[in-house]
């Protein structure tokens, strides 16, 4: 079992639906963040959480709506989505870098996502 | 302005030989980190190795080792005796800023590492 779960692995929706990402990470992480990785891009930072508070927002549109709900659980909310949005999400937590740990993030295998 | 540069888009090495991924990173602060993941066709990116601007060594990490040239901002991943397992995209990425303890960093465009049998 990896450290870090996401579910679903794979979701193909339409423009209209709404879904959820869930990802959840067993480490006792207080940080954890949402990447989209489109193919033939570096992986994009979108949204970064740290103890439950949402400390980074990386110019995502609005139809992105994370969620936080505790420092084990991390939500991302889809609607409306555009064709262009279909990418893998991955999900990443890390312990805080606040000594002298390196601080590396722990990605989960990702959410593939294909928007119709 | 690319902040991390993978010049190398794919990279093809003979088993049990030992190959060399480049990185070269642009940052004006003193202080950074530097890491490399590896990415298998499962999506999961698995965290290799890590070094800071600050260390005095090349960090290493059993068949991973780092050669950091602070001067020429570059950090090269190198990969000894290649297995096939090693197979797999490679991202060089650099801590860009701190905020409240959670780390934001930034990736390449990566290289895909293919070992032939």
């Amino acid at each position: 079992e990896t450290g870090v779960t996401q579910t679903p692995r794979h979701l193909v929706m339409g423009m209209t639906n709404k879904k959820s990402l869930k990802c959840e990470q067993h480490l006792g992480h207080n940080a954890m963040y949402w990447y989209k990785q489109s193919a033939k891009k570096p992986l994009e930072l979108m949204f970064v959480y740290s103890l439950e508070e949402r400390v980074e927002n990386n110019s995502v549109p609005s139809r992105f709506s994370p969620e936080c709900p505790n420092s084990s659980h991390l939500f991302l909310h889809l609607h409306t989505l555009q064709p262009e949005d279909s990418a893998l999400y991955l999900c990443a937590s890390s312990q805080g870098r606040w000594g002298g740990n390196t601080g590396e993030l722990f990605f989960g295998e990702g959410s593939r996502l294909t928007v119709l | 302005a690319q902040k991390i540069t993978q010049t190398q888009p794919g990279m093809f090495v003979q088993e049990k030989e030992a190959v060399t991924l480049d990185c070269t990173y642009d940052t004006s602060d003193p202080s950074y980190g530097l890491f490399w993941y590896k990415q298998p066709s499962s999506g999961e990116m698995i965290f290799l190795i890590y070094q800071g601007s600050y260390d005095q060594q090349n960090a290493t990490e059993g068949r991973y080792s780092l050669n950091f040239q602070k001067a020429r901002k570059s950090a090269n991943l190198v990969i000894s005796a290649s297995q096939l397992g090693d197979s797999a995209m490679y991202f060089c990425a650099m801590r860009e800023a701190i905020i409240q303890g959670a780390q934001k960093l930034v990736f390449g465009q990566g290289t895909r590492l293919t070992i032939n049998p």
